[in-house]
């Protein structure tokens, strides 16, 4: 069955750093992948999308790079203020029969920038 | 814009009672809509999804059930419920007809089953 992995670990960093977080996955090849952020008691927000065939995506201060032969994605938020502490959810994404997709989310891992 | 409700934000609830949780959009039509779980220390994990009225799938086995009785109401509910039920439900939405676009959740609602 498909898994994914995030750090499970807080990753913790000093403000104006980049933070980066990981996403493996396996038993699976996503067409798509997503980020997302969740703050505590709320649902997830999305944040980014790449495609397959897209190896970097940018907005603003956040960088996804997305390697299907090493099943990773790499997660980037330059310039990390602390309204960025979130837990930050990796998804793979699968099409499903008749419309709509579905979303295998990973644990998430929990940033906090500090001052 | 678009805007999805969820209720209620909380509910606390004995073994073996019924439950109901409700969720709308606004703004938007033909959604696709979807219902997640978020257990304590765990993912998010996909219950049901619906293309259309009255069109469910269910992704796990288990005493919850889902309807959609209109284009923009989608309801979870559970007969009697569990210890094991306890967790976040979080409902959330996506554009229909579009396979790789990124899904918008709702507020949640927390339930605890005592």
């Amino acid at each position: 069955s498909q898994k994914i992995e995030q750090n499970s670990e807080a990753l913790n960093i000093q403000e104006g750093k980049t933070a980066t977080l990981t996403c493996n996955y396996t038993n699976y090849s996503p067409a798509y992948l997503q980020w997302y952020r969740q703050d505590p008691g709320r649902g997830p927000v999305f944040l980014l999308l790449i495609r397959e065939n897209e190896k970097e995506k940018r907005k603003e201060r956040l960088k996804v790079t997305f390697d299907t032969t090493l099943k990773q994605s790499l997660f980037h938020i330059t310039a990390s203020q602390p309204a960025d502490s979130a837990t930050y959810l990796c998804a793979l994404d699968r099409v499903l029969t008749g419309g709509g997709n579905k979303l295998t989310f990973g644990t998430g891992t929990q940033l906090k920038v500090e001052l | 814009s678009q805007t999805i409700h969820q209720w209620p934000a909380t509910l606390v609830q004995p073994v073996g009672s019924p439950l109901s949780l409700e969720c709308t959009v606004e703004g938007t039509s033909n959604p696709n809509l979807y219902w997640y779980r978020q257990a304590a220390g765990r993912g998010l994990q996909l219950l049901f999804y619906s293309v259309g009225i009255g069109q469910i799938s269910s992704e796990v086995p288990q005493n919850l059930s889902a309807s959609r009785p209109q284009d923009r109401q989608f309801i979870l509910s559970s007969k009697k419920l569990l210890l094991s039920d306890s967790g976040f439900y979080l409902c959330a939405w996506s554009v229909r007809g579009h396979s790789n676009y990124e899904q918008y959740f709702g507020p949640g609602t927390r339930l605890t089953v005592t």
